[in-house]
């Protein structure tokens, strides 16, 4: 299953809104259960990758409420409201749908 | 939740190496294990992944045939036998926790394969 991500990079401003989308080749929902299998993971500079969102909207303990995360199927959006300066990071979507698993290719947030 | 890897270093073309991870605060056993690495030029891209009682793994089709998982689940420990390697498997690995999704990852282990 190929990830691709929208931008590779973007900028916005202190205080607005941060839009990145994911577009999965083929769905990642499993209909039996009705779960997206997709996450979201925030890399700053130096560290590894943070798992800030898991079955595509339930945001991990811990991680700031400006984060969320919607979508289903195959398009999916992480949307940060209120960008903060420590949101700088590369932001990356990843599926566990399959066996193989694959990420996008990451979004490079400045602000 | 803790993971430490070790073992990344230096090696020329079609030499060998073997990256291990430690693994503590959680029980090992019920977690599937994974190693993930990255590059600039490729960001991130899934290696492997072994089941908790070692029964299932899965390779990416760029590892399949010279990479092993493995786990020691009396010392918590997990590990990657990278044989033949080659200039393209340059990469920070980092080992990682399943539950379903990557829940926790350790701060990664840097692999140069360079003449």
């Amino acid at each position: 299953i190929v990830m691709t991500q929208s931008p590779d990079s973007l900028a916005v401003s202190l205080g607005d809104r941060a839009t990145i989308n994911c577009k999965a080749s083929q769905s990642v929902l499993y209909t039996s259960t009705n779960k997206n299998y997709l996450a979201w993971y925030q890399q700053k500079t130096g560290q590894p990758p943070r798992l800030l969102i898991s079955w595509a909207s339930t945001r991990e303990s811990g991680v700031p409420e400006r984060f969320s995360g919607s979508g289903s199927a195959t398009d999916f959006t992480l949307t940060i409201s209120g960008l903060q300066a420590e949101d700088v990071a590369v932001y990356y979507c990843q599926q566990y749908y399959s066996t193989v698993l694959t990420f996008g290719q990451g979004t490079n947030l400045e602000i | 939740v803790q993971l430490v890897e070790s073992g990344g270093g230096l090696v020329q073309p079609g030499g060998s190496l073997r990256l291990s991870c430690a693994a503590s605060g959680f029980t090992f056993t019920s977690f599937a294990m994974n190693w993930v690495r990255q590059t600039p030029g490729r960001g991130l891209e899934w290696v492997a992944t072994i089941s908790g009682g070692s029964a299932f793994v899965h390779y990416a089709d760029s590892v399949q045939g010279r990479f092993t998982i493995s786990r020691d689940n009396a010392k918590n420990s997990l590990h990657l036998q990278m044989n033949s390697l080659r200039v393209d498997d340059t990469a920070v690995y980092y080992c990682s926790r399943s539950d379903d999704y990557l829940d926790y990852w350790g701060q990664g282990t840097l692999v140069t394969v360079s003449s």
